[in-house]
């Protein structure tokens, strides 16, 4: 069965400190994977996807099919980075299935 | 594009009453998803829909929840009849298929039931 796995809840950071996000996931195919963000009471946005190998708003993420992970990076943390961040995985349906999330908080 | 819409933003309901979320998905996405979201249990599929047809259902929690798509611009979950615990933020999203774009969200409703 597929699955995603963030293992921390809750990430500090001080402002211009890096920041990694963990995500590990299980999946018997060649997995699509995504990062989203939700922003405080907003909708999730799309930041990352795997095969577009882009860097959005500071952030990367390197597929890591040997360790099947796929961590979230970011050199310098920003006081407007603090969110929600969910890994998400897609099967051959399309279907999203989604990690349990990090929140960040980036203080000051 | 508007994007995905959902309406109402926020409702509030007494419990056992009969509560509707709508959304429009993105002209053009053939795939349309509900997810419910909660502090306890974070981001749960719900039900997904493809070219307006229901694919899988398993997230839906019980017999008192229904979705419909009616037509590829318009769909609804149904609550009927609702209970505090069914208190969250519903999100609806659509897609092309197979996703490898990923999905664009709508703003979500927050259900309270009291």
């Amino acid at each position: 069965a597929q699955r995603v796995t963030q293992p921390e809840k809750l990430l500090s950071v001080f402002k211009g400190a890096p920041v990694e996000l963990k995500c590990n996931y299980s999946y018997s195919g060649s997995p699509e994977l995504f990062w989203y963000v939700q922003y405080s009471r907003q909708r999730l946005q799309l930041l990352l996807r795997h095969i577009s190998r882009e860097s959005i708003k500071g952030f990367t993420a390197d597929l890591n099919k040997g360790e099947t992970s796929f961590h979230l990076k970011k050199p310098f943390a920003q006081e407007e980075d603090s969110a929600m961040y969910y890994c998400a995985l897609t099967d051959s349906w399309g279907k999203l299935q989604f990690g349990a999330g990090t929140q960040v908080v980036v203080t000051p | 594009d508007a994007g995905v819409i959902q309406s109402p933003r926020h409702e509030v309901t007494e419990m056992g009453q009969e509560v509707t979320l709508r959304c429009k998905p993105i002209s053009g996405h053939n795939s349309l998803f509900w997810y419910r979201q909660t502090m306890m249990r974070g981001l749960e599929l719900l039900i997904y829909f493809n070219n307006n047809v229901p694919i899988d259902d398993s997230g839906m929690p019980e017999d008192r929840f229904s979705a419909k798509m009616p037509n590829a611009s318009f769909s609804t979950l149904k609550i009927q009849p609702s209970e505090p615990r069914d208190s969250a933020v519903y999100f609806c999203a659509s897609s092309e298929t197979g996703a490898n774009y990923g999905y664009t969200f709508g703003s979500g409703t927050r259900l309270t039931v009291v």
